[in-house]
């Protein structure tokens, strides 16, 4: 089974839009961590966004937010006002347990905000 | 801070060669650092995870005489692409963790794309 799901290949956005990227996640241990990553073309990963499994609050980091949902076993990500800038690939990772543990990644999300 | 550099950041090298990729964590110390490897148009897999003073661990799968890591002090992995050929190209990536924090994120280098002809 998947244990990070991203159903959205693409997704299209006017510039000044907001924008939700989602991510399921799959995991029977009770501490995790949830990652957001951006890829541009160059390919460098840009660390975005982090929630704890234990946080009770949503995580932002500036224009970027996470919409975490425990029950549901959802993470998305949401943009708010888009820029141009932004068109990019969009991953979302998590890590079981705590500490030096890899990253699962999801498939990924192709982000183009259109002027 | 937590700055991680890779070098190279592109090698074309000729088939049967050997290619080896540097991981730095430039202000900070990482016992432990990642190799993921990255085809086209996918996601990230994870090849092996990297130990100061031990032996690497690899992912199911990924040939550990093939892709010889090697973290010799708590800034530095290197990743030995042995006897590369071009299904072997790909983008390769490294990540470097510092420590237990609030985030305990990892935070990756710029990546080396290796063309094998």
């Amino acid at each position: 089974a998947q244990k990070i799901t991203q159903t959205q290949p693409g997704m299209f956005v006017q510039e000044k839009e907001a924008v939700t990227l989602d991510c399921t996640y799959d995991t029977s241990d009770p501490s995790y961590g949830l990652f957001w990553y951006k890829q541009p073309s160059s390919g460098e990963m840009i660390f975005l966004i982090y929630q704890g499994s234990y946080d009770q609050q949503n995580a932002t980091e500036g224009r970027y937010s996470l919409n975490f949902q425990k029950a549901r076993k959802s993470a998305n990500l949401v943009i708010s006002a888009s820029q141009l800038g932004d068109s990019a690939m969009y991953f979302c990772a998590m890590r079981e347990g705590r500490g030096a543990q890899k990253l699962v990644f999801g498939q990924g999300t192709r982000l183009t905000i259109n002027p | 801070g937590a700055v991680v550099s890779q070098h190279p950041s592109r090698v074309i090298c000729k088939s049967g060669t050997s290619v080896k990729i540097e991981c730095r964590s430039l202000d900070f110390q990482a016992t432990t650092m990642f190799w993921y490897r990255q085809f086209p148009k996918q996601s990230l897999m994870l090849m092996a995870t990297s130990n100061e003073g031990s032996k690497a661990t690899y992912e199911q799968g990924v040939e550990k005489d093939k892709f010889l890591i090697n973290h010799a002090s708590l800034t530095l992995s290197t990743l030995t692409v042995t006897s590369a050929h071009p299904e072997d190209s790909s983008f390769y990536i490294c990540s470097a963790f510092p420590g237990l924090g609030d985030k305990e994120t990892q935070y990756f280098g710029p990546g080396t794309r290796l063309l094998v002809l």
